[in-house]
């Protein structure tokens, strides 16, 4: 199973809106609306930000919004706050119980 | 609070085996399944095992199949995972997680991580 394709860097100033896209094939991201996100600090853990492709769990700010079309996942952090500055993975079930990751997004805030 | 606190992870030889193992607490252990994924050094996450809340149910990646067993014993909330004939390149920190409420397609809390090293 190959990996999701993320972009390797996105960025974006305080206050702006930044989208990190999760391409996939319709075995994976287009077959199921099973897509989580993952925040992960350097040295740290990685955080569920998103699951079932536009769900949030509590305690996560409501600046992160999932959607999906087709074979494309989508991560909209809107109002860029310094504190989001991580990696960002995706993650898809692939069918005969499979999960598939994304290469990982690096967001920067400038 | 939900903690899972991973151990049993160090410098193996190629061909070697080691016993990682995930002492869970603050949740309902026995009514989550739970996974094991690896991230090697600077390189993105990769799912490796899942068991369900009873162990009736196994699946694992084709990179370790055959290779590893994951396993667990709800009597003292912990999650293992037997890795053998390891290569180098399963040099990873190794993390176990708990699915969520909806389903088990994800990944809902992590422990902090272990190393596992395979190097001569």
């Amino acid at each position: 199973q190959s990996a999701l394709t993320q972009p390797r860097s996105v960025s974006g100033s305080p206050g702006q809106s930044v989208t990190v896209s999760c391409t996939g094939t319709s075995t994976d991201v287009g077959g199921y609306n099973y897509v989580s996100w993952y925040q992960q600090h350097p040295g740290k853990a990685p955080k569920l930000m998103i699951y079932d492709v536009s769900k949030r769990p509590s305690g996560v700010p409501d600046r992160f919004s999932g959607s999906k079309s087709g074979n494309t996942a989508t991560l909209t952090i809107s109002g860029l706050q310094a504190e989001d500055e991580a990696d960002y993975y995706c993650c898809s079930y692939a069918g005969s119980y499979t999960l598939v990751f994304g290469g990982g997004t690096e967001v920067t805030v400038l | 609070q939900v903690q899972l606190v991973e151990s049993g992870g160090g410098v193996v030889q190629p061909g070697g085996s080691l016993r990682l193992s995930c002492t869970a607490s603050g949740f309902v252990f026995s009514s989550y399944g739970m996974h094991w994924v690896r991230q090697a050094p600077g390189k993105g996450l990769e799912w490796v095992a899942f068991i369900r809340y009873d162990g009736s149910i196994k699946y694992y990646a084709d990179s370790v199949k055959g290779r590893f067993t994951i396993s667990r014993d709800n009597s003292k909330n912990t999650l293992y995972l037997q890795m053998n004939s390891l290569r180098a390149e399963d040099t990873s920190v190794y993390y176990c997680a708990h699915h969520g409420l909806t389903n088990e397609y994800y990944f809902d809390f992590w422990g902090q991580g272990t190393l596992v090293t395979v190097s001569s």
